[in-house]
């Protein structure tokens, strides 16, 4: 059971922008722990994409951006592409329990 | 360029251990800067983090497996593996290895194509 929740799907035409939250609590992203985002594409292994809330690697288009505040992070795709289409992913670190925890949000399908 | 595989039975019966390897090509598994990490995913759901392991030997595992996960790193053949004990249908899963970049905060910068494992009789 995940701790951060995103919205199951979101769609959009081409061009157009959409916009992922990933919310979480004062245990994870409110305490201020990096937001990483994740694009898996169908049948494939998930591809890293924004690291440390908003930072974007070489050879990911500028199109993806991420920002985070409080306890909620959210991940901007503008200018939206056929090959977008996929699941993403937010992932940061969960204090709640004892020891290291790596959490995962619950998924987001975008529908181009 | 830095590639992971992994290997392993597919299927594996229940109240048996999964075993699972990942090899790591086109760098050191040696570096202090990196951990090594599994990632589980079941058909159509979401991906569970299961642990890591430091090239010092150190691990972490997830609170819900600790008691049933070791990782474990052989770094004279730049592998690191999983055991996962008294699996149960639940745990079918996609199961992924990935490398963790300290430099870049944690992220899971590079990994496998994964490997499915399914616990079945």
């Amino acid at each position: 059971q995940s701790v951060l929740t995103q919205p199951p799907s979101v769609s959009g035409a081409p061009g157009q922008t959409v916009t992922i939250s990933c919310t979480g609590n004062s245990s994870n992203i409110g305490a201020g722990y990096d937001v990483h985002w994740y694009q898996q594409l169908p049948g494939t292994a998930p591809k890293f994409l924004i690291y440390g809330n908003t930072n974007r690697p070489s050879g990911v288009p500028d199109r993806f951006s991420g920002s985070k505040s409080g306890t909620s992070a959210s991940l901007a795709i503008t200018g939206l592409q056929a090959e977008d289409e996929a699941d993403y992913y937010c992932q940061s670190y969960d204090s709640s329990l004892s020891g290291l925890n790596y959490v995962f949000g619950t998924g987001t399908k975008v529908t181009v | 360029q830095v590639q992971l595989q992994e290997s392993g039975p597919g299927l594996v019966k229940p109240s048996q251990t999964l075993s699972l390897t990942c090899t790591v090509s086109g760098g050191s598994i040696s570096s202090g800067t990196y951990y090594w990490n599994w990632i589980r995913q079941p058909a159509g759901k979401g991906l569970e983090w299961i642990g890591r392991i430091h090239t010092s030997g150190s691990t972490n595992s997830n609170p819900s497996l600790k008691s049933r996960v070791t990782i474990l790193i052989d770094t004279s053949k730049n592998q690191f593996s999983l055991r996962l004990t008294s699996v149960t249908a639940s745990d079918t899963a996609v199961y992924y290895c990935a490398r963790e970049n300290e430099v870049r905060g944690f992220v899971f910068d590079y990994w496998g194509q994964g490997a499915l494992v399914t616990v079945s009789s």
